[in-house]
């Protein structure tokens, strides 16, 4: 059984920059494509962006100058940073799995992490 | 990129069918067949209930389908069980990298 779990700050102050990782247990990073979805309080999903094994990226274009997303493989992991943050980044973070057979602009995320929460305040 | 429309709220009694709109435009949903739908209990992640329009994942019952009609994709979920009731959001691709996601729809079983 696949197991995503996602780490970082809870807590953010403005203007400072959020940073998360995702553990991938029970199975390989490779050959998969990774992505990060965020759901503000009692709002709806928003995709951020997503990242292949080989360290190739996309981003949605409203975060695109604040957002970076990174690999590595060697410890089965990937990462989310967004730099500049306000309190319209407060919001339950995922991190989830594009299946195998599929790419990403499939919009199909088979497997999450259970979210983690993060707020912006000061 | 806007969200894509999809009611505030359903509801349906044991038994019944339901269906959920989620209503994009001719540059995402009427462009793609690469809607999905995810089935979210409060306090849980999203789960994976349809792919690529009217594809089901394994493991999800044949009680949910999904089809599409030009900028406006659905879900039925027939024989309504208890267990179904939850938030609903569909997802699209839209073009040039962007995926978006639906505001969600609230299902209540009566």
């Amino acid at each position: 059984q696949v197991v995503l779990q996602e780490s970082g700050p809870g807590l953010v102050k403005p203007s400072e920059t959020l940073s998360l990782t995702c553990t991938v247990s029970n199975d390989s990073i490779s050959s998969y494509y990774w992505s990060w979805i965020r759901q503000p309080p009692g709002k709806g999903l928003e995709w951020i962006g997503c990242i292949y094994y080989s360290g190739s990226t996309n981003y949605i274009p409203s975060l695109q100058s604040r957002v970076a997303i990174s690999i590595d493989t060697s410890k089965n992991q990937f990462s989310l940073k967004l730099t500049s943050v306000t309190a319209a980044d407060t919001a339950v973070y995922y991190c989830a799995r594009t299946p195998r057979f599929l790419e990403w602009v499939s919009g199909a995320f088979d497997i999450w992490g259970q979210g983690t929460m993060v707020t912006v305040s000061s | 990129q806007s969200a894509l429309t999809q009611p505030a709220s359903v509801s349906g009694s044991p038994g019944q069918s339901i269906t959920i709109s989620c209503t994009g435009t001719s540059s995402d949903v009427g462009s793609y067949n690469l809607v999905s739908w995810y089935q979210q209990h409060p306090g849980k992640a999203p789960k994976f209930m349809i792919y690529e329009v009217s594809k089901r994942p394994s493991g999800v019952s044949n009680r949910f389908s999904g089809s599409k009609s030009g900028n406006t994709a659905s879900l039925t979920i027939s024989g309504l069980q208890a267990e179904d009731e939850a938030d609903y959001f569909c997802c699209s691709y839209a073009g040039r990298g962007i995926l978006i996601f639906g505001g969600g729809t609230k299902l209540t079983v009566l």
